[in-house]
């Protein structure tokens, strides 16, 4: 069935420092492919979406983009602020019916 | 419009116990879904709905658990006879099924249930 693979946490940074987050996944067809970010205490929001092959999502700084070739779906952001600490998920989507999420993974940064 | 919005936030019960959450999702969306989040682990699917028909079932969703959309607008999970591994936050998440909506669920604070 359908799966996605994304890095064990914490990832603990400093301020202003590159992050990546790798997302990989396995799904027959073209899913979409999400990252949502749950920040403490508050619910799970959409941060960015690609929905076919070569495309690229980005929001609030954060990029990834979708490879087929490689069934990837990486997180990057080229500098991170204290503000970005929170729990990120990768997941993916078939025909709009349930999201299959990743286990998260946690980010701190401090300043 | 004030987004995917579930009652209780917080519930302890004991085991054994019935409890039921509801959902209310953004007013002109037609499809809700329920998720399972336990602690470390990303939310798990459980069930959907489009319109008042329930379309999917999880293998998660054991008999105890039933959930329910009458009117097509707010649903409820109820969990019978509940055991302590049903401890979670349940997350409840609302979509348009149609439109360019590149398939972006909206989700509720979710409901954090404790059995003890």
């Amino acid at each position: 069935g359908d799966s996605v693979t994304q890095m064990e946490g914490p990832v603990t940074l400093s301020e202003e420092a590159f992050l990546t987050i790798n997302c990989t996944y396995t799904a027959t067809g073209y899913p979409s492919l999400f990252w949502y970010v749950q920040y403490p205490g508050e619910g799970l929001q959409l941060l960015l979406k690609a929905t076919k092959a070569d495309d690229k999502g980005s929001n609030k700084g954060f990029e990834a983009t979708y490879r087929k070739e490689t069934t990837s779906f990486h997180l990057e952001k080229g500098s991170v602020q204290v503000s970005d600490s929170a729990v990120y998920f990768c997941a993916l989507t078939r025909s709009g019916t349930a999201l299959i999420f990743g286990k998260g993974t946690t980010l701190s940064v401090s300043s | 419009d004030t987004g995917v919005s579930q009652d209780p936030r917080h519930k302890i019960t004991k085991r054994g116990q019935n409890v039921t959450f509801r959902c209310d999702p953004i007013s002109e969306h037609n499809r809700l879904y329920w998720y399972r989040q336990t602690l470390g682990q990303g939310p798990e699917f459980l069930t959907y709905f489009q319109n008042e028909a329930q379309l999917e079932k999880s293998r998660l969703l054991s008999d105890r658990f039933s959930a329910e959309r009458p009117k097509g607008s707010f649903s409820t999970l109820e969990i019978q006879r509940t055991e302590q591994g049903d401890s979670a936050m349940y997350l409840c998440a609302s979509r348009h099924s149609g439109g360019n909506s590149y398939n972006e669920q909206f989700f509720g604070p979710g409901t954090r249930l404790t059995v003890l």
